[in-house]
């Protein structure tokens, strides 16, 4: 399995407080994303990460942002959590911008 | 716009064939991926498609017809623990948002009664 960790791995949290999830790898793969998972939804990409301190939005990026600060550590980071934001979170990596991505276990973050 | 059909749900007998459908609009295209997810767990990369036909891995095999904007994976032999959700996604390439992304169906739930 491809050394993808998450922290933390679950949170429960209150509308308006600022929450930062952690993704860590140890694989060296240029690429990460970060994926929000809703039921009826599938995955949705909120920011992605092309190298260091490269970062773009994805299709659900608003009251979320992202930083890359090393090749292993993708940060996200809600900047006023909203009850719209309960969810599970996913991490991937990947090594170039080829089809085959590698997730991490998942946070599964309740904003009360 | 950019969408991917899968069917919710579908429900097999273990040590049947079952085949999971998968169609795609999309502005550009290189690639179709299938993807596993288990209840609680995260979602693992099962194949890959860029050119027309039948890839197999083992049980699973999974097909792609770029004319028809159709793909498909079969999943032999079916076993309890393949009971899972089964993610169709593609790249597209560009997008509104970037070049990098995956577009996903919203994933078909496998159902394997004994």
């Amino acid at each position: 399995d491809a050394g993808i960790t998450q922290s933390p791995r679950h949170k429960v949290t209150e509308t308006g407080t600022p929450v930062t999830l952690r993704c860590h790898q140890t694989e060296n793969h240029r690429y990460m994303y970060w994926y929000r998972q809703d039921p009826g939804h599938g995955l949705r990409l909120i920011h992605y990460s092309y190298g260091v301190k490269d970062t773009d939005k994805g299709e659900v990026s608003d009251g979320y942002s992202v930083s890359r600060s090393k090749t292993e550590d993708f940060l996200l980071t809600l900047e006023s959590a909203t009850s719209s934001q309960t969810s599970v979170y996913f991490c991937a990596i990947s090594e170039d911008w080829g089809e085959t991505q590698y997730f991490g276990p998942g946070t599964r973050l309740l904003v009360l | 716009g950019q969408s991917l059909e899968q069917p919710s749900e579908v429900t097999a007998v273990e040590g049947a064939i079952v085949q999971i459908n998968c169609t795609y609009q999309t502005s550009g295209f290189y690639g179709l991926s299938w993807y596993q997810q288990h209840d609680g767990g995260a979602p693992t990369f099962l194949s890959y498609n860029a050119l027309d036909g039948l890839e197999e891995t083992g049980r699973f095999s999974s097909f792609l017809s770029r004319s028809d904007s159709y793909g498909y994976l079969l999943l032999q032999e079916l076993q309890m623990k393949d009971s899972a959700s089964y993610f169709c996604a593609v790249r597209d390439f560009p997008t509104t948002y970037s070049n990098y992304q995956l577009i996903w169906g919203a994933g078909t739930k496998l159902i394997i009664k004994p």
